[in-house]
Formats: structure tokens, C-alpha cells, sequence
């Protein structure tokens, strides 16, 4: 069965950064798009960034482009989420999301469980 | 860029049918999708493509869409039915391409 793990979140100062990751199994990773959504406390989705199955096109939410990088290792079967210039704003809980295609946005049809970064001082 | 709106809230009394609207600009001419998020858990897929159930969805649950107005509908509700209620629409056009609904908190009474 598909599995999405996700580590690294944290406390972190304003202005920080932080590397989050999620590895995959159950399913043939290098052959799927992979997406971040994001959850602050309380309130809705908010889509984060998209990376095509082989790594060739990248895709962020205005919020965050600039200061998130999403990245992926097809050889360890892991996606990986870069922050930086972190603002309180950015305080919420990541999840990983798997996307049924390879290469265009569509919608997630697997999650992980979340993992939770706080931005505070 | 795209917005949808939901409800905050909709309310149904068990083995009832709860209908929960997304309305968007042009929403008839994009793929919607919807997602169960019970608390403290992540969300799960539960319509795609409109109306297209994943499987291990139970049949209760069905997409439609009407206009500029998409709707999950959950017959003969269960008190398990209760959870937050997102619909989702990918917007080639804009710089947010995922865009997601405010969400709608099903109360099952």
C-alpha cells in the first residue's frame, strides 16, 4: 500500500530555515508528480509546490516562491522540501501528496500524515 | 486566479443527504475534486474527476457539477461522515495552480 512518511519539521526562529522530507513506498515513486500542501493551525489547504516525476519542471505557490525549493531523489525514493526566509506566516502542518500523473498538475490522491513547523521566536 | 467558495458549515441529521456546494468562475469547465479531513488526521480523496469515486469510497458519496457550482453530496449520512469537506480545481491560468476551497464543516446532528 502507498506510504508517505514525512520528517524534519520543527520549531524554528523567524527568518530561518529548514530542510522537510518525505519518503515514499508502495508504489513505483520515480513514475509519479509529488506535491507539498500545507495546513496552518486552524484553518484550510493551501498548496504549496508541485515537482514533475523526473525532477524537469517545478511548480510554487506565489506565497512561497522564492524561499521554498522542492527537490526529489528518485534513487532513494524521497521528496524533500527546502525553506528559507521563514515568516510566522509559514507556521503550519506539510504534508506530502501524490499526484495519479507524472507530469501536470491534477490533484492528490495519497497523503502522509503531516509534519508540523512552527516559526516563532 | 481562480477562488472557490464553500459553507463553513452544513448540518444533517443522520440518514439524511447533505449537499455541500463549491462555486468558482467557470468551475463546469474544470476537473473538481473533494477531500474528507477528519480531525487531526490528513485529508483523503473521496470524489475526482467530478464525480468519480476512489476506491474504498463508499457510494454515499457522489460529485456533481452544475454551472459555476460544484457539489459533494453524502447520502444517508453517518455520524463517521462528520469532517471538514475541501473541493480542489487545478487553474492552468493563474500563478497558484492549486487552488483549493475555504472548506465546509459537516455537523452530523
Amino acid at each position: 500500500q502507498v506510504q508517505l512518511v514525512e520528517s524534519g519539521g520543527g520549531v524554528v526562529q523567524p527568518g530561518g530555515s529548514l530542510r522537510l522530507s518525505c519518503a515514499a513506498s508502495g508504489f513505483t515513486f520515480r513514475s509519479y508528480g509529488m506535491h507539498w500542501v500545507r495546513q496552518a493551525p486552524g484553518k484550510g489547504l493551501e498548496w504549496v509546490a508541485f515537482i514533475r516525476f523526473d525532477g524537469s519542471n517545478r511548480y510554487y505557490a506565489d506565497s512561497v516562491k522564492g524561499r521554498f525549493t522542492i527537490s526529489r531523489d528518485n534513487s532513494k525514493n524521497t521528496l524533500y522540501l527546502q525553506m528559507s526566509s521563514l515568516t510566522a506566516e509559514d507556521t503550519a502542518v506539510y504534508y506530502c501528496a501524490k499526484d495519479p500523473y507524472s507530469r501536470t498538475l491534477s490533484h492528490f490522491d495519497y497523503w502522509g500524515q503531516g509534519t508540523l513547523v512552527t516559526v516563532s521566536s | 486566479s481562480n477562488v472557490l467558495t464553500q459553507p463553513p458549515s452544513v448540518s444533517v441529521a443522520p440518514g439524511q443527504t447533505a449537499r455541500i456546494t463549491c462555486g468558482g468562475n467557470n468551475i463546469g469547465s474544470k476537473s473538481v475534486y473533494w477531500y474528507q479531513q477528519k480531525p487531526g488526521q490528513a485529508p483523503v480523496l473521496v470524489v475526482y474527476d467530478d464525480s468519480d469515486r476512489p476506491s474504498g469510497i463508499p457510494e454515499r458519496f457522489s460529485g456533481s457539477t452544475s454551472g459555476n457550482t460544484a457539489t459533494l453530496t453524502i447520502s444517508r449520512v453517518e455520524a463517521g461522515d462528520e469532517a471538514d469537506y475541501f473541493c480542489q480545481v487545478w487553474d492552468s491560468s493563474g500563478d497558484h495552480p492549486g487552488v483549493f476551497g475555504g472548506g465546509t464543516n459537516l455537523t452530523v446532528l
